[in-house]
């Protein structure tokens, strides 16, 4: 098993810009959900999803959309990024049977 | 909104003594806490989680508390080595979501 992957490993955009980020899982989990880490922040959760078809949202939400046509996958849209959607963005996955969550690589975003 | 406060941010301890890191919730009905280290540049990755039906749990070195009165669980590290050194994160999962809220973090440095 791949575990969580998440593409692209880091990314660069201008503000205004719009990009998808990648995650996909194959441990075939119910549960995914993206977050943002900034310095001294922590994990900020932004938007969850409990199956396919399923999303809500996190602390988080403004500024990016998800959707969940598959348990695989997990897109994150960025719409029109701003310079404070710098971040390092993890997704993670989970089954429903269990809480434990297994985390992506993450992907590093940088907003000029 | 419901919050987790983690102390302290940093930590410096020399190699063999203890450390510990304490976490206070906020959603009494909190259930499940787990604890993940993260090293420079890594995923998070779950160390030792604990259920709100029970009060402590360890493996080997590391042993997690929990005073659900006081809404407050902790971190134990015993017999620290270099290798300890990473931010550590606590985090509480809302009762009947599946959204995580995590702490800001730890830097635990071990000095040998």
């Amino acid at each position: 098993n791949a575990g969580v992957t998440q593409t692209p490993k880091f990314q660069v955009l201008k503000t205004g810009q719009s990009m998808t980020l990648q995650c996909a899982q194959d441990m075939n989990h119910e549960y995914m959900s993206w977050y943002r880490q900034d310095p001294g922040m922590g994990l900020r959760l932004i938007h969850y999803s409990v199956g396919a078809g399923i999303t809500d949202q996190g602390e988080v939400p403004n500024g990016y959309n998800v959707s969940r046509s598959t348990t695989e996958d997990f897109p994150l849209r960025l719409l029109s990024a701003a310079p404070s959607q710098t971040s390092v963005y993890f997704c993670a996955s989970s089954s429903r049977d269990s809480e434990t969550q297994y985390f992506g690589p993450g992907t590093r975003l940088l907003v000029l | 909104g419901e919050n987790v406060e983690q102390h302290p941010s940093t930590l410096s301890v020399q190699e063999g003594d203890s450390a510990v890191i304490k976490c206070t919730y906020s959603d009494s009905a909190s259930n499940y806490f787990p604890w993940y280290k993260q090293e420079l540049g890594k995923r998070p990755q779950l160390i030792i989680d604990i259920r709100s039906n029970v009060g402590e749990k360890k493996d080997q070195r590391i042993a997690v508390t929990l005073n659900k009165t006081a809404k407050h669980f902790s971190l134990h590290i015993t017999e620290t080595q270099p290798e300890d050194s990473a931010v550590y994160f606590c985090a509480a999962l809302l009762s009947g979501t599946y959204k995580y809220i995590f702490g800001t973090g730890t830097r635990l440095k071990v000095l040998a």
